[in-house]
Protein backbone atom coordinates (compact mmCIF):
# COMPACT_ATOMS: atom_id res chain seq x y z
CA UNK A 1 0.00 0.00 0.00
CA UNK A 2 1.16 3.28 -1.35
CA UNK A 3 2.04 6.21 1.60
CA UNK A 4 1.43 9.67 1.71
CA UNK A 5 3.40 11.27 -0.99
CA UNK A 6 4.06 14.65 -0.99
CA UNK A 7 5.67 17.18 -3.87
CA UNK A 8 7.77 18.55 -4.52
CA UNK A 9 10.68 17.64 -1.90
CA UNK A 10 12.53 20.31 -1.94
CA UNK A 11 11.81 24.09 -2.93
CA UNK A 12 14.04 26.52 -3.26
CA UNK A 13 12.11 30.58 -3.89
CA UNK A 14 12.85 34.17 -3.17
CA UNK A 15 10.90 36.17 -0.57
CA UNK A 16 7.96 37.58 -1.85
CA UNK A 17 7.31 34.55 -4.09
CA UNK A 18 4.04 32.03 -4.24
CA UNK A 19 4.50 28.17 -3.57
CA UNK A 20 2.59 25.67 -3.18
CA UNK A 21 3.02 22.21 -2.19
CA UNK A 22 0.75 18.97 -2.78
CA UNK A 23 -0.65 15.65 -0.56
CA UNK A 24 -1.85 12.64 -1.82
CA UNK A 25 -2.85 11.14 1.66
CA UNK A 26 -3.11 7.18 2.29
CA UNK A 27 -5.87 5.52 0.37
CA UNK A 28 -8.98 5.64 2.02
CA UNK A 29 -8.20 8.12 4.91
CA UNK A 30 -10.93 10.49 5.25
CA UNK A 31 -8.43 12.96 7.68
CA UNK A 32 -5.24 14.60 6.57
CA UNK A 33 -3.21 17.09 8.45
CA UNK A 34 -0.79 19.77 7.32
CA UNK A 35 2.14 20.31 9.87
CA UNK A 36 5.03 22.57 10.18
CA UNK A 37 8.20 21.32 11.04
CA UNK A 38 11.00 24.38 11.94
CA UNK A 39 14.59 22.90 12.48
CA UNK A 40 15.08 21.34 15.94
CA UNK A 41 11.05 21.43 16.39
CA UNK A 42 8.49 18.44 16.59
CA UNK A 43 6.11 19.07 14.15
CA UNK A 44 2.70 21.38 14.73
CA UNK A 45 -0.30 21.20 13.44
CA UNK A 46 -0.94 23.84 11.20
CA UNK A 47 -4.53 22.96 9.61
CA UNK A 48 -6.64 19.08 9.57
CA UNK A 49 -9.30 18.00 7.36
CA UNK A 50 -11.90 16.23 7.67
CA UNK A 51 -13.30 14.87 4.00
CA UNK A 52 -13.57 18.31 2.62
CA UNK A 53 -13.45 20.40 5.57
CA UNK A 54 -11.28 22.38 7.56
CA UNK A 55 -12.07 21.33 10.79
CA UNK A 56 -9.41 23.08 12.81
CA UNK A 57 -7.19 25.64 10.84
CA UNK A 58 -6.72 28.09 14.20
CA UNK A 59 -2.90 27.73 13.57
CA UNK A 60 -2.64 28.17 9.80
CA UNK A 61 -1.44 32.22 9.36
CA UNK A 62 -4.53 33.28 6.83
CA UNK A 63 -2.76 36.43 5.76
CA UNK A 64 -0.61 34.54 3.64
CA UNK A 65 -1.63 30.79 4.20
CA UNK A 66 -4.38 29.18 2.26
CA UNK A 67 -5.25 24.93 1.63
CA UNK A 68 -7.60 23.46 0.21
CA UNK A 69 -8.48 19.52 -0.25
CA UNK A 70 -11.01 19.40 -3.06
CA UNK A 71 -13.30 16.07 -3.72
CA UNK A 72 -11.97 15.15 0.03
CA UNK A 73 -8.87 13.66 -0.95
CA UNK A 74 -5.19 15.27 -2.30
CA UNK A 75 -4.58 18.82 -0.62
CA UNK A 76 -2.70 21.43 -1.73
CA UNK A 77 -0.82 24.16 0.95
CA UNK A 78 0.07 27.57 -0.82
CA UNK A 79 1.85 30.45 0.91
CA UNK A 80 1.50 33.71 -0.86
CA UNK A 81 3.64 36.31 -0.56
CA UNK A 82 6.82 33.54 1.27
CA UNK A 83 9.02 35.06 3.72
CA UNK A 84 11.71 33.96 4.90
CA UNK A 85 10.73 32.72 8.17
CA UNK A 86 8.70 30.72 6.42
CA UNK A 87 11.85 28.26 5.74
CA UNK A 88 10.89 24.81 7.04
CA UNK A 89 9.94 21.90 6.14
CA UNK A 90 5.83 21.14 5.48
CA UNK A 91 4.87 17.67 6.64
CA UNK A 92 1.62 16.10 5.27
CA UNK A 93 0.01 13.17 6.99
CA UNK A 94 -3.11 11.01 6.90
CA UNK A 95 -5.72 9.09 9.40
CA UNK A 96 -8.77 7.26 8.79
CA UNK A 97 -11.09 8.78 11.68
CA UNK A 98 -14.27 7.76 13.34
CA UNK A 99 -13.55 4.14 13.79
CA UNK A 100 -12.15 4.33 17.12
CA UNK A 101 -11.21 6.92 19.69
CA UNK A 102 -7.63 6.74 18.19
CA UNK A 103 -5.79 6.45 14.89
CA UNK A 104 -2.47 6.49 14.38
CA UNK A 105 -1.50 9.57 11.68
CA UNK A 106 0.88 8.43 9.06
CA UNK A 107 3.22 11.12 7.41
CA UNK A 108 4.60 11.80 4.13
CA UNK A 109 8.37 12.78 3.43
CA UNK A 110 7.92 16.31 3.73
CA UNK A 111 8.72 19.02 1.43
CA UNK A 112 11.55 21.29 2.86
CA UNK A 113 11.07 24.36 2.22
CA UNK A 114 14.17 27.35 1.65
CA UNK A 115 13.21 31.04 1.24
CA UNK A 116 16.21 33.22 0.12
CA UNK B 1 -2.52 23.53 28.49
CA UNK B 2 -0.87 20.61 26.95
CA UNK B 3 2.76 20.21 26.86
CA UNK B 4 5.30 17.21 25.97
CA UNK B 5 9.16 17.90 27.07
CA UNK B 6 11.98 15.93 25.75
CA UNK B 7 14.60 17.29 27.93
CA UNK B 8 17.81 15.17 25.74
CA UNK B 9 18.09 17.61 22.76
CA UNK B 10 20.97 14.83 21.61
CA UNK B 11 22.36 11.68 22.36
CA UNK B 12 25.23 9.91 21.50
CA UNK B 13 26.02 6.47 22.38
CA UNK B 14 28.26 3.40 21.04
CA UNK B 15 26.81 0.92 18.81
CA UNK B 16 25.64 -2.05 21.44
CA UNK B 17 24.76 0.29 24.43
CA UNK B 18 21.50 0.46 25.75
CA UNK B 19 19.89 4.14 25.66
CA UNK B 20 16.82 5.51 27.28
CA UNK B 21 14.89 8.40 25.87
CA UNK B 22 12.90 10.71 28.41
CA UNK B 23 9.27 12.29 27.82
CA UNK B 24 7.67 13.99 30.60
CA UNK B 25 3.88 15.61 29.02
CA UNK B 26 1.16 17.32 30.83
CA UNK B 27 -2.09 17.31 30.44
CA UNK B 28 -5.46 17.70 32.00
CA UNK B 29 -7.38 14.93 30.56
CA UNK B 30 -8.10 12.24 32.18
CA UNK B 31 -8.07 10.01 28.50
CA UNK B 32 -5.56 11.00 26.53
CA UNK B 33 -2.76 9.07 24.00
CA UNK B 34 0.84 8.67 24.09
CA UNK B 35 3.18 8.35 20.95
CA UNK B 36 6.77 8.04 19.67
CA UNK B 37 7.64 8.64 16.58
CA UNK B 38 10.72 7.95 14.56
CA UNK B 39 12.53 10.60 11.89
CA UNK B 40 15.55 8.91 9.92
CA UNK B 41 17.49 11.78 7.80
CA UNK B 42 14.69 10.83 5.36
CA UNK B 43 12.31 13.17 6.93
CA UNK B 44 9.35 10.44 6.97
CA UNK B 45 8.14 10.35 10.71
CA UNK B 46 7.72 6.37 11.50
CA UNK B 47 4.93 5.47 14.04
CA UNK B 48 6.53 3.24 17.00
CA UNK B 49 4.20 2.99 19.61
CA UNK B 50 0.78 4.38 20.71
CA UNK B 51 -0.26 4.42 24.81
CA UNK B 52 -3.34 4.77 26.39
CA UNK B 53 -3.67 6.62 29.38
CA UNK B 54 -5.68 3.82 31.03
CA UNK B 55 -3.48 1.57 29.90
CA UNK B 56 0.29 1.49 32.64
CA UNK B 57 1.82 -1.50 31.19
CA UNK B 58 5.07 -1.05 29.80
CA UNK B 59 5.65 -3.07 26.72
CA UNK B 60 8.23 -4.45 24.57
CA UNK B 61 8.64 -4.88 20.99
CA UNK B 62 12.09 -6.30 19.93
CA UNK B 63 15.03 -4.13 20.85
CA UNK B 64 12.37 -1.40 21.69
CA UNK B 65 10.89 -1.17 24.96
CA UNK B 66 8.59 1.81 26.67
CA UNK B 67 7.86 2.66 30.36
CA UNK B 68 4.98 4.35 31.06
CA UNK B 69 3.81 5.85 34.50
CA UNK B 70 1.09 8.08 34.95
CA UNK B 71 2.38 9.18 38.83
CA UNK B 72 5.13 11.21 36.96
CA UNK B 73 3.70 11.98 33.60
CA UNK B 74 6.59 10.18 31.82
CA UNK B 75 6.57 7.88 28.47
CA UNK B 76 10.54 6.61 28.20
CA UNK B 77 11.91 4.56 25.74
CA UNK B 78 14.75 2.60 25.65
CA UNK B 79 16.09 1.18 23.04
CA UNK B 80 18.65 -2.37 24.09
CA UNK B 81 21.96 -3.03 22.11
CA UNK B 82 21.92 0.15 19.64
CA UNK B 83 22.39 -0.39 16.47
CA UNK B 84 23.55 2.41 13.70
CA UNK B 85 20.60 2.20 12.06
CA UNK B 86 18.47 3.15 15.15
CA UNK B 87 20.19 6.87 14.36
CA UNK B 88 17.33 9.30 14.10
CA UNK B 89 15.26 12.20 15.66
CA UNK B 90 12.66 10.78 18.13
CA UNK B 91 10.05 12.33 19.12
CA UNK B 92 7.18 12.01 21.37
CA UNK B 93 3.75 13.38 21.06
CA UNK B 94 0.47 13.77 23.13
CA UNK B 95 -3.11 13.21 21.58
CA UNK B 96 -6.09 14.25 23.96
CA UNK B 97 -9.02 11.87 23.33
CA UNK B 98 -12.20 13.20 21.75
CA UNK B 99 -10.31 16.28 20.28
CA UNK B 100 -9.41 17.23 16.93
CA UNK B 101 -6.48 14.94 16.12
CA UNK B 102 -4.20 17.17 16.60
CA UNK B 103 -0.86 15.88 18.12
CA UNK B 104 1.27 17.45 20.74
CA UNK B 105 4.99 16.91 19.67
CA UNK B 106 7.77 17.38 22.05
CA UNK B 107 11.17 18.78 20.37
CA UNK B 108 12.39 15.56 19.78
CA UNK B 109 15.82 13.92 21.06
CA UNK B 110 18.58 13.35 18.39
CA UNK B 111 20.27 10.18 18.70
CA UNK B 112 23.16 8.67 17.22
CA UNK B 113 24.81 5.41 17.51
CA UNK B 114 28.35 5.59 16.36
CA UNK B 115 29.87 2.08 15.07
Amino acid sequence: EAGVVQSPRYKIIEKKQPVAFWCNPISGHNTLYWYLQNLGQGPELLIRYENEEAVDDSQLPKDRFSAERLKGVDSTLKIQPAELGDSAVYLCASSLEGRGPYNEQFFGPGTRLTVL
Amino acid sequence: AQKVTQAQTEISVVEKEDVTLDCVYETRDTTYYLFWYKQPPSGELVFLIRRNSFDEQNEISGRYSWNFQKSTSSFNFTITASQVVDSAVYFCALKSHGNTGKLIFGQGTTLQVKP
